[in-house]
């Protein structure tokens, strides 16, 4: 699986938009990019994932670049309760086989009022 | 309510003793996944499941062992070779293939 790298914190205002940022460079073309967020001490919590193009869903949203070598979620009005680690996480399918999700230290997003 | 439940919630052992960790769902999921994280660090893979009486190691599965018995449950036995044991340990669940997982709210180990 390709490895990810996301900066280790970032503060943003309460009702502005969070940009977090990763970068997958030596993703592959069959590697999905998946987030998941993890609110201190609970399990992590599935967010968004893409392959290529855009997406969007209740919570966030996912730009890929072109070129697929890095993307930002974007949580377009932050809450105090958006503060969390937010991994970013790139995985393989195997065509019916299971394949394993590796995490790697994530973004504190730290959401001040 | 569909879910994935792990419990206890906190569990406290003596060193030198095995502990077992319990991870049931009723998702119907095919696939269960065991990681351990320790503070201030990311989740590592201990071990994963794909279908019954069928497991694979992860990145960190010297000293653990598992089991996958039933489709609902993988359980998680800590053993006495682990170093070091003490952890937040979490099991996840996903159907196979391109979809998302599905983590319990994890159990907290502490051995004295």
């Amino acid at each position: 699986d390709a490895k990810t790298t996301q900066p280790p914190s970032m503060d943003c205002a309460e009702g502005r938009a969070a940009n977090l940022p990763c970068n997958h460079s030596t993703i592959s073309g069959n590697e999905y990019v998946y987030w998941y967020r993890q609110i201190h001490s609970q399990g992590p919590q599935y967010i968004i994932h893409g392959l290529k193009n855009n997406e969007t869903n209740e919570m966030a949203s996912l730009i890929i670049t072109e070129d697929r070598k890095s993307s930002t979620l974007i949580l377009p009005h932050a809450t105090l309760r958006d503060t969390a680690v937010y991994y970013c996480i790139v995985r393989v399918w195997y065509g019916g086989a299971t394949n394993k999700l590796i995490f790697g230290t994530g973004t504190l997003l730290a959401v001040q009022p | 309510d569909g879910g994935i439940t792990q419990s206890p919630k906190y569990l406290f052992r003596k060193e030198g003793q095995n502990v077992t960790l319990s991870c049931e769902q009723n998702l119907n999921h095919d696939a269960m996944y065991w990681y351990r994280q320790d503070p201030g660090q990311g989740l590592r893979l201990i071990y994963y499941s794909q279908i019954v009486n069928d497991f694979q190691k992860g990145d960190i599965a010297e000293g653990y062992s598992v089991s996958r018995e039933k489709k609902e449950s993988f359980p998680l036995t800590v053993t006495s070779a682990q170093k070091n044991p003490t952890a937040f340990y979490l099991c996840a669940s996903s159907l196979l293939g391109e979809t998302e997982a599905f983590f319990g709210q994890g159990t907290r180990l502490t051995v004295v």
